[in-house]
């Protein structure tokens, strides 16, 4: 069963919402999750390392007043796309560290996001 | 150079042959290698990880590893319609515990 559980699945919204995605992990501690941007036909890119109880560690190039991160639990993470526009429309996915060494890390199913 | 490199396909090949699916990567010191299946819509499931130089076997999957060259590929024998997705390589770097992936390889299957 999903050890990681990603909330919405999707959504569509008007240019200007904001809209806040959440990533549980389910039985387990995660004091580290990871979000990434997936745009049609390219990779996954990692955006930040969300930290519970610090700061979120973004990756070059991502706004992090544009994209909030909170990781106020050892079990949830929270995405916000503040004032959301057309071309932040993509697929977020999350992740939280695995204790499995043949698993790197356990991915949440995935919000699509389309801004209209 | 991008981190890690991968033929976007997509690649075909009927029911029952051999794919074959390549990688490189950049940062000669990353330890641990993955293979990572996407269907369309979905997010990736993990077929394979591979730590060193040879091959690894799981079913119908190989991974190779070849360090010195920088490559890792994935085999997948008597392909199925089913294994139709996007194969996706991924490496934690030397430091870290941070997944990059490459931007995927297609695959089709044809019956």
């Amino acid at each position: 069963g999903a050890v990681v559980s990603q909330h919405p699945s999707w959504v569509i919204c008007k240019s200007g919402t904001s809209v806040k995605i959440e990533c549980r992990s389910l039985d387990f501690q995660a004091t580290t999750m990871f979000w990434y941007r997936q745009f049609p036909k390219q990779s996954l890119m990692l955006m930040a390392t969300s930290n519970e109880g610090s700061k979120a560690t973004y990756e070059q190039g991502v706004e992090k007043d544009k994209f909030l991160i909170n990781h106020a639990s050892l079990t949830l993470s929270t995405l916000t796309v503040t004032s959301a526009h057309p071309e932040d429309s993509s697929f977020y996915i999350c992740s939280a560290p695995s204790r499995d060494s043949n698993q790197p890390q356990h991915f949440g199913d995935g919000t699509r996001l389309s801004i209209l | 150079q991008k981190e890690v490199e991968q033929n976007s396909g997509p690649l075909s090949v009927p029911e029952g042959a051999i794919a074959s699916l390549n990688c490189t990567y950049s940062d000669r010191g990353s330890q641990s290698f993955f293979w990572y299946r996407q269907y369309s819509g979905k997010s990736p499931e993990l077929i394979m990880s591979i730590y060193s130089n040879g091959d690894k076997e799981d079913g119908r999957f190989t991974a190779q590893l070849n360090k010195a060259s920088q490559y890792v590929s994935l085999l997948i024998r008597d392909s199925q319609p089913s294994d139709s997705a996007t194969y996706l390589c991924a490496v934690i770097k030397e430091y870290g515990n941070k997944l990059v992936f490459g931007a995927g390889t297609i695959l089709r299957v044809k019956s």
